[in-house]
């Protein structure tokens, strides 16, 4: 089946060491997207790329890096994880074309600091 | 500024009874709205979207929303709640006048909670 696969599904860090979560997907979407998701609150988008062209949010801090080698895969990379960055990270695919598409979600990876 | 409220952080309703999730927008312009579910350690699954048209959506899973514009509402509904359907539900709006300049611009509600029992 088609999907957007996340790995690792857990991933533990200690403060200020950096660390790279994975994404890939088999749909082959043109857009891609990193969310950040904290306890009860609702995901906020960090950024996304569409093709090769990488669109940061405003208030995405520098601490958040991403990489996006191929159409297939895209990285996020936290150069020095705080406290603060401990949450889920919902990586999503869109196609862009037509009508507005729907996202498509993959389960996330839940990021822990030590 | 674009946003989205969902005014209730849990819903509780037993199993067969009719549900409703509530969720108010504000954009310049015409809304692009989504609903989404979430269940527990799992990413969000789309569910339906309203673009224009009819202002009865139909979705996945036998839910369906009502665009309302006069009170700015899509509220999600469904007949007769199962208790697989309780999950975390994320209303999300996209201002289509930020829509060249930020592909992925969905702005998501704070989340309602939907509890089932049995």
């Amino acid at each position: 089946d088609a999907m957007v696969i996340q790995n690792p599904r857990y991933q533990v860090t200690q403060f200020g060491k950096p660390v790279t979560l994975s994404c890939s997907q088999t749909l082959n979407h043109n857009v891609m997207y990193w969310y950040q998701q904290k306890s009860s609150q609702a995901p906020k988008l960090l950024f996304h790329y569409y093709d090769k062209d990488f669109n940061n949010e405003a208030d995405t801090p520098d601490n958040f890096q991403s990489r996006r080698p191929n159409t297939s895969f895209c990285f996020l990379d936290i150069r020095s994880p705080g406290l603060g960055d401990a949450a889920m990270y919902l990586c999503a695919t869109s196609r862009d074309q037509g009508t507005l598409p729907e996202q498509y979600f993959g389960p996330g990876t839940r990021l822990t600091v030590t | 500024a674009q946003s989205v409220a969902q005014p209730e952080d849990q819903v509780n309703v037993a199993e067969g009874n009719p549900l409703t999730v509530k969720c108010t927008y504000s954009v310049s312009g015409n809304p692009y709205l989504f609903w989404y579910v979430q269940y527990p350690n799992r990413g969000l699954q789309f569910l339906l979207k309203y673009i224009t048209g009819d202002n009865l959506v139909k979705g996945s899973y036998g839910f369906e929303a009502e665009f309302n514009k006069s009170q700015t509402s899509f509220h999600l509904k469904k007949p007769s709640a199962l208790v697989s359907d309780s999950a975390l539900y994320f209303c999300a709006v996209r201002d289509p006048l930020n829509y060249g300049g930020s592909q992925g611009n969905l702005i998501f509600g704070k989340g309602t909670k939907l509890s089932v029992k049995p």
